[in-house]
């Protein structure tokens, strides 16, 4: 199975930064790769799909990029709703594995 | 608006059964694949099963591979989990989430909870 391993594991950002995510797969995932943000007591939300593409009414502070093995979640300045925790997934084969969370946190 | 509404979840013993059943609504529910994603408390997400639209195609995660049964009922917009031999590393929420590969509806989880 394809292994996803996302840095760091808490990021710590004052409002109006730039917020960096990262995340690696063990092997390639192509462009099979999906970030979601998910705050306490919520169901995960989808933000990014095929690396690099905005999910429905997902603003344009949020974008993904990269391919094969390495991936970047960029929130290009953090609003107050942003703070969260951020995981990736790869969809490229089964089974579907996510990593282990990036967790956003208020400096 | 699309909904999936999870039911079943509670306390089991380890070594027993629960069936979780989602209903779906707001969309054409024999026309979409479906999947289980699990959360255990505190923890990440971790995908489960995946049913294809006419149930011909089912995989699981190698951790639940021969304990669980997933199948739909399209004539209801059901899909179920028959979950048996429970472990206590079973406990979690369980969710329920439309599309093979990223999710972008999910349910609200029901909460599955494995202890003696």
């Amino acid at each position: 199975e394809i292994v996803m391993t996302q840095s760091p594991a808490t990021l710590s950002v004052s409002p109006g930064e730039r917020a960096t995510l990262s995340c690696r797969a063990s092997q390639t995932a192509s462009s099979y790769l999906a970030w979601y943000q998910q705050k306490p007591g919520q169901a995960p939300r989808l933000l990014i799909y095929g690396a690099s593409t905005r999910a429905t009414d997902i603003p344009a502070r949020f974008s993904g990029s990269g391919s094969g093995t390495e991936f970047t979640l960029t929130i290009s300045s953090l609003q107050s709703e942003d703070f969260a925790v951020y995981y990736c997934q790869q969809y490229n084969q089964w089974p579907l594995t996510f990593g282990q969370g990036t967790k956003v946190e208020i400096k | 608006e699309v909904q999936l509404v999870e039911s079943g979840g509670g306390l089991v013993q380890p070594g027993g059964s629960l069936r979780l059943s989602c209903d779906a609504s707001g969309f054409t529910f024999n026309s979409y694949e479906m999947n289980w994603v699990r959360q255990a408390p505190g923890k990440g997400l971790e995908w489960v099963s995946y049913i294809s639209i006419r149930a011909t195609s089912i995989y699981y995660a190698d951790s639940v591979k021969g304990r669980f049964t997933m199948s739909r009922d399209n004539a209801k917009n059901s899909v179920y989990l028959q979950m048996n031999g429970l472990r206590i590393e079973d406990t979690a929420v369980y969710y329920c989430v439309r599309d093979p590969t990223h999710f972008q509806h999910w349910g609200q989880g029901t909460l599955v909870t494995v202890s003696s």
